[in-house]
C-alpha cells in the first residue's frame, strides 16, 4: 500500500469552476500537510500547509485536512488558466516525508 | 541568481560515462535535498543534508553519490547508470532542518541514460 494516494488526472475543467483535489494516506504519523503546485518546466512550489485538521484559506485557495479519515483536499475557488499545473499534496511526521504522485489540472478559458 | 538554481538542466549520458548534477541556493538556507521525479510516480526523496551533513539517505544505489562541500552548494555525482535511471532531478532547500515542510525547489535536471 503505497503512503500516498493521490488520483493523477487529468482534470480539464471551464475557466471560473471549483476544482477539488484530494489525497488520502495511511500513516497516523503524519503531523503536517501541504499543497506544492508545479507548472511545467519548473520545480514545485508550496502553495499551502497546515499542522491540523480543519480548513485554511488562502484567496482562491482552501486546503482542508480530516485526519480522522486520513484525507486531504485542496478546492480552488473561480479558477482560472494560470492555475493549470500539477498539484502535488504531501504529508510529514515522525521522521518521514512523502509525496503523491501529483494531478494535472488544465483550465480552459 | 536568485532561489535555487540547478545546472545542468538537461543531460544525456551513456550507461559508462561519469557526470555530476550542481545545485545552489542562494536562500541562507540550512538543508539541501536531491529529489528523483519519474512519470507518473510520487517524487522519491534520494538525500538530505542538514548543515552539510547526510541525515538521510533512503536506500539509493550506490551509482548515485551526493557531496555537500558548504550549506549552499549540493552535487549528486553519477556513474554507471541504468536506462531506468532517466528522470528529473530536483534539488531543494529549506530554512529549517530536513523534512521540513516549506522546500524551496529548483528548476531541476532532465537526465536521459542512454
Amino acid at each position: 500500500q503505497k503512503e500516498v494516494e493521490q488520483d493523477p488526472g487529468p482534470l480539464s475543467v471551464p475557466e471560473g469552476a471549483i476544482v477539488s483535489l484530494n489525497c488520502t494516506y495511511s500513516n497516523s504519523a503524519f503531523q503536517y500537510f501541504m499543497w506544492y503546485r508545479q507548472y511545467s518546466r519548473k520545480g514545485p512550489e508550496l502553495l499551502m500547509y497546515t499542522y491540523s485538521s480543519g480548513n485554511k484559506e488562502d484567496g482562491r485557495f482552501t486546503a482542508q485536512v480530516d485526519k480522522s479519515s486520513k484525507y486531504i483536499s485542496l478546492f480552488i475557488r473561480d479558477s482560472q488558466p494560470s492555475d493549470s499545473a500539477t498539484y502535488l499534496c504531501a504529508m510529514g511526521g515522525g521522521n518521514q516525508f512523502y509525496f503523491g504522485t501529483g494531478t494535472s489540472l488544465t483550465v480552459i478559458p | 541568481e536568485t532561489g535555487v538554481t540547478q545546472t545542468p538542466r538537461h543531460l544525456v549520458m551513456g550507461m559508462t560515462n561519469k557526470k555530476s548534477l550542481k545545485c545552489e541556493q542562494h536562500l541562507g538556507h540550512n538543508a539541501m535535498y536531491w529529489y528523483k521525479q519519474s512519470a507518473k510516480k510520487p517524487l522519491e526523496l534520494m538525500f538530505v543534508y542538514n548543515f552539510k551533513e547526510q541525515t538521510e539517505n533512503n536506500s539509493v544505489p550506490s551509482r548515485f553519490s551526493p557531496e555537500c562541500p558548504n550549506s549552499s552548494h549540493l552535487f549528486l555525482h553519477l556513474h554507471t547508470l541504468q536506462p531506468e535511471d532517466s528522470a528529473l532531478y530536483l534539488c531543494a532547500s529549506s530554512q529549517d532542518k530536513g523534512l521540513a515542510p516549506h522546500q524551496y525547489f529548483g528548476p531541476g535536471t532532465r537526465l536521459t541514460v542512454l
